[in-house]
C-alpha cells in the first residue's frame, strides 16, 4: 500500500463548478499535511497547510480527519486558473525512522473548462 | 519568490558519464530532499537530510549519492549516468524542528532535466 494515496482522476469540470479531492495516508504518526500545486513542467507549490480544525483560504477549504487518516480538498466556483496537478503531502515530524521525510501522493489532474 | 536554486536547468549527457546536480538554498532550511519525476508521474523522494552531515535513502532505489557538508548546499551525484536516469530532478527545502514544533512549507527548486543518451 503506498503511503499517500490520491483519487486517480482526472477530473474534468466546468468553470463554477465545485470539486473535492480526496487522500488518505497510512502512517498514523504523520503529524503535518499540506495540499500543493504544481502545473505542467513547473515545480510543486504550496497551495495550502491543512489543519487539524480545517481551514479555508478563499475559495479552498482542507479537512483533516486524523481517526480515518484522511485529508480533503474543495474547491468552490471553479476558474480557468485552477487547472493543474492537486498533490496531497504527509510529513512524519515526531521521531521514528521517517523523522522529517516528506512523503507525496500521486497527484489528482484538474481540467477546468469554459 | 523561494530562494532555491537548482543547475543546471538542462543537461543532455552520454552514459557512463559523471554528474552533479546542484541545489542551493539561502533561506537558512535545515531540511533538504531530492524527487525525482517523470513526465506527468508522481514525485519520488530519492534522498533528504535533517542538517549538516546527515543523510538519508528515500523510497526510490536510486544510483545516487548525496553529501550535506554546509547548510545550504545538497548537491546530488550519479556516478554513472545511464539511460534509465533520464528525468527531472527536483530539490526541496523547509525549515522545522519537529516535536510539536509547526512545520513549514517546502519551497522547490526550478528542476534539474536530465536527459542521458
Amino acid at each position: 500500500r503506498k503511503e499517500v494515496e490520491q483519487d486517480p482522476g482526472p477530473f474534468n469540470v466546468p468553470e463554477g463548478a465545485t470539486v473535492a479531492f480526496n487522500c488518505t495516508y497510512s502512517n498514523s504518526a504523520s503529524q503535518s499535511f499540506f495540499w500543493y500545486r504544481q502545473d505542467c513542467r513547473k515545480e510543486p507549490k504550496l497551495l495550502m497547510s491543512v489543519y487539524s480544525s480545517g481551514n479555508e483560504d478563499g475559495r479552498f477549504t482542507a479537512q483533516l480527519n486524523r481517526a480515518s487518516q484522511y485529508i480533503s480538498l474543495l474547491i468552490r466556483d471553479s476558474k480557468l486558473s485552477d487547472s493543474a496537478t492537486y498533490l496531497c503531502v504527509v510529513n512524519q515530524n515526531a521521531g521514528g525512522t521517517s523523522y522529517g521525510k516528506l512523503t507525496f501522493g500521486q497527484g489528482t489532474i484538474l481540467t477546468v473548462h469554459p | 519568490e523561494a530562494d532555491i536554486y537548482q543547475t543546471p536547468r538542462y543537461l543532455v549527457i552520454g552514459t557512463g558519464k559523471k554528474i552533479t546536480l546542484e541545489c542551493s538554498q539561502t533561506m537558512g532550511h535545515d531540511k533538504m530532499y531530492w524527487y525525482q519525476q517523470d513526465p506527468g508521474m508522481e514525485l519520488h523522494l530519492i534522498h533528504y537530510s535533517y542538517g549538516v552531515n546527515s543523510t538519508e535513502k528515500g523510497d526510490l532505489s536510486s544510483e545516487s549519492t548525496v553529501s550535506r557538508i554546509r547548510t545550504e548546499h545538497f548537491p546530488l551525484t550519479l556516478e554513472s549516468a545511464r539511460p534509465s536516469h533520464t528525468s527531472q530532478y527536483l530539490c526541496a527545502s523547509r525549515r522545522g524542528t519537529g516535536n510539536g514544533v509547526s512545520v513549514k512549507e517546502a519551497f522547490f527548486g526550478q528542476g534539474t532535466r536530465l536527459t542521458v543518451v
